[in-house]
């Protein structure tokens, strides 16, 4: 079974700045997928970014980007030049590959961005 | 982009009654669908993988009688609070994938069930 680690429950980032989530998983597939979602107070999840475990390239969106180590397990998030509407709560999850795989989420980080 | 559509998105019922959650592909067909709960500050659980035409899939602990789960087109699944109780309170979302391996999952907006 895939289990994902979140270890900080909580953080804070002035506007402006940058912060950096951390997940970790654990995982004997060889191909899978892994994700970060936002969700925002509406608990509405979004989508953040997204990474293939067969990519050695980080993804990037925009302010966001991920610092993908496979052979250490970990898929962190940085965030740059946060803004208010970056509060939320960041989850990490995981999905084997294949057409009927499920997301295995992470506990979460609750993310606040001050002035 | 693909849309998936919770309904309702919140619902009070009083102990013993049942509710039902439709979640719904707007513009794409969906043979498996995935149904979560989260509690309050806490992060989604899977309940349930629904399978268009078949039976679902539970996780463990989650009590097969009490959740019911109907996939009955490639577009709707249905997810029913047999004989609520107030610990059934809860905020239920489903989710649902494109068809292919590298499709993303879309998320409904979440259903808020309240047990009185």
């Amino acid at each position: 079974a895939q289990t994902v680690t979140q270890s900080q429950p909580e953080m804070s980032v002035q506007e402006a700045e940058t912060v950096t989530l951390s997940c970790t998983y654990d995982t004997s597939e060889n191909n899978y997928y892994l994700f970060w979602y936002k969700q925002p107070p509406s608990r509405q999840m979004i989508l953040v970014i997204r990474q293939e475990a067969y990519k050695q390239q980080n993804a990037t969106e925009n302010r966001f980007s991920v610092n993908f180590q496979k052979a250490a397990k970990s898929f962190s998030l940085k965030i740059s030049d946060s803004q208010l509407g970056d509060t939320a709560m960041y989850f990490c999850a995981f999905m084997k590959g294949g057409t009927a795989s499920k997301l295995t989420f992470g506990t979460g980080t609750r993310l606040q961005v001050t002035l | 982009g693909a849309v998936v559509s919770q309904h309702p998105s919140w619902v009070i019922c009083k102990s013993g009654t049942s509710v039902k959650i439709e979640c719904r592909s707007l513009d794409f067909q969906a043979t498996t669908m995935f149904w979560y709960r989260q509690f309050p500050k806490q992060s989604l659980m899977l309940m349930a993988t629904s399978n268009e035409g078949s039976k679902a899939t539970y996780e463990q602990g989650v009590e097969k009688d009490k959740f019911l789960i109907n996939h009955a087109s490639l577009t709707l699944s249905t997810l029913t609070v047999t004989s609520a109780h107030p610990e059934d309170s809860s905020f239920y979302i489903c989710s649902a994938r494109d068809a292919g391996a590298d499709s993303p999952l879309h998320f409904g907006n979440g259903t808020r069930l309240t047990v009185t």
